[in-house]
């Protein structure tokens, strides 16, 4: 089945305490972004990649480390996590078609507390 | 840089009536637009795009939605909605010289039987 995997789907943790959010896709598609979805600001896009070892800044990317070592792995980082990154956090990959940019595939979610 | 804006936080319609969910974009150059749904606890589902070609675009579970160039919009539509459509629905836009995806704030769709 194809499909976009995340990995833990909830976590609490505590303030400076590193934390790993791991996502997976096995449709071997080319881009793939992290997002995180908060009320009434819809989802804002953290880091982007558009291929192995190649990665970009969204919209809001104090505080997160990507890294894309592998095509079907983009795990995002938080090195010292604070309260102001409690969200719900998606990864989401898509192919790079001919036709430009293609209809992206989202996993679970990740709902992350920082206390 | 490129922006989309859902003018509506809620949107209540009866089931069978028409609804429309609202959406106007702002970027430079060709826009590739999306709309997306997001069930209760679930990722989002890709419903319909358009990148080039014909203004109305037909997408999944009967949706469609309509672009217009000059009124910098891409309204969702759908001619008879279901108690069932009901969940959050986002706008997006993908700036291609950028790569830069941006979305709505979401629009929360009821129907009422």
């Amino acid at each position: 089945e194809a499909q976009v995997t995340q990995n833990p789907r909830y976590l609490i943790t505590v303030t400076g305490k590193k934390l790993t959010v791991t996502c997976s896709q096995n449709m071997n598609h080319e881009y793939m972004s992290w997002y995180r979805q908060d009320p009434g600001l819809g989802l804002r896009q953290i880091y982007y990649s558009m291929n192995v070892e190649v990665t970009d800044k969204g919209d809001v990317p104090e505080g997160y480390k990507v890294s894309r070592k592998e095509k079907r792995n983009f795990p995002l980082i938080l090195e010292s996590p604070s309260p102001n990154q409690t969200s719900l956090y998606f990864c989401a990959s898509s192919l790079l078609g001919r036709e430009g940019y293609n209809e992206q595939f989202f996993g679970p979610g990740t709902r992350l507390t920082v206390l | 840089a490129q922006s989309v804006a859902q003018p509506e936080d809620q949107v209540n319609v009866a089931e069978g009536n028409p609804l429309t969910v609202k959406c106007t974009y702002s970027v430079s150059g060709n826009p590739y637009l999306f709309w997306y749904v997001q069930y209760p606890n679930r990722g989002l589902q890709f419903l319909l795009k358009y990148i080039t070609g014909d203004n109305l675009v037909k997408g999944s579970y009967g949706f469609e939605a309509e672009f217009n160039k000059s009124q910098t919009s891409f309204h969702l539509k759908k001619p008879s909605a279901l108690v069932s459509d009901s969940a959050l629905y986002f706008c997006a836009v993908f700036a291609y010289n950028n790569n830069d995806m941006r979305f709505g704030a979401g629009t929360r769709l009821t129907v009422k039987p």
